[in-house]
């Protein structure tokens, strides 16, 4: 069974731009997760979809989206980028999202310049 | 607002050693995992617990849930530098979302 696949792996970006990250999850899974990860600040709650609905955002701007489409597909987009959104984006899947366990796929790495 | 402490934040031993990681919680939870990250990776799964008391091992790894299902432990016996990583420990905290303890970064040399 295929895991959790995130691309791009490495992304650049400058102040300003936008960016769109792409999450495939587990075949079956129903329910992704995003969660933002930075040295000083851990892994951090971003949202979380299940059957194109978002249930739960953390405490992120605005600026931060996502969405995710019939075949479970997630992507997250952040605009107008700061430098402190530099950091590792992971995305997870489940079953259903509530309880259970949560599988990561490898993270894209975002730096912003 | 729920959280998971982990201690210690930092572990640097020789090979050979054994060490302790504590996740600890003011909250009761249904199941509790555990993960380890490599540099520039996702976090793996290691084990969920979901019992109150229950000791799970897995190879030289053991991992305990709290009898109050509030925290957990995971000893490593005779550390070898392959466990180098990110511990990191998670809970369901209720309406879709998973919170995560702060990690403890782990160095085993050789």
């Amino acid at each position: 069974k295929a895991g959790v696949t995130q691309t791009p792996r490495y992304l650049i970006k400058t102040r300003g731009q936008q960016v769109t990250l792409s999450c495939s999850p587990i075949s079956g899974h129903r329910s992704v997760s995003w969660y933002q990860q930075t040295p000083g600040q851990g892994l951090q709650f971003l949202f979380e979809y299940f059957s194109e609905t978002q249930r739960n955002k953390g405490n992120f701007p605005g600026r931060f989206s996502g969405r995710q489409f019939s075949n479970s597909r997630s992507e997250m987009n952040v605009s107008t980028l700061e430098l402190g959104d530099s950091a590792l984006y992971l995305c997870a899947s489940s079953f259903f999202g509530s309880d259970g366990e949560q599988f990561f796929g490898p993270g894209t790495r975002l730096t912003v310049l | 607002t729920q959280l998971l402490e982990q201690s210690p934040q930092f572990l640097s031993i020789q090979e050979g050693e054994n060490l302790t990681v504590y996740c600890n919680s003011s909250s009761v939870f249904s199941s509790l995992q555990w993960y380890r990250q490599e540099p520039g990776e996702g976090p793996v799964l290691l084990v969920t617990v979901v019992t109150g008391g229950e000791v799970k091992k897995l190879k030289r790894l053991t991992f305990q849930f709290g009898d109050a299902r509030k925290d957990s432990s995971l000893h490593i016996t005779a550390a070898q530098p392959g466990d180098t990583g990110l511990y990191l420990c998670a809970a369901y905290s209720g309406t879709y979302k998973y919170i995560f303890g702060t990690g403890t970064r782990l160095k085993v040399l050789a």
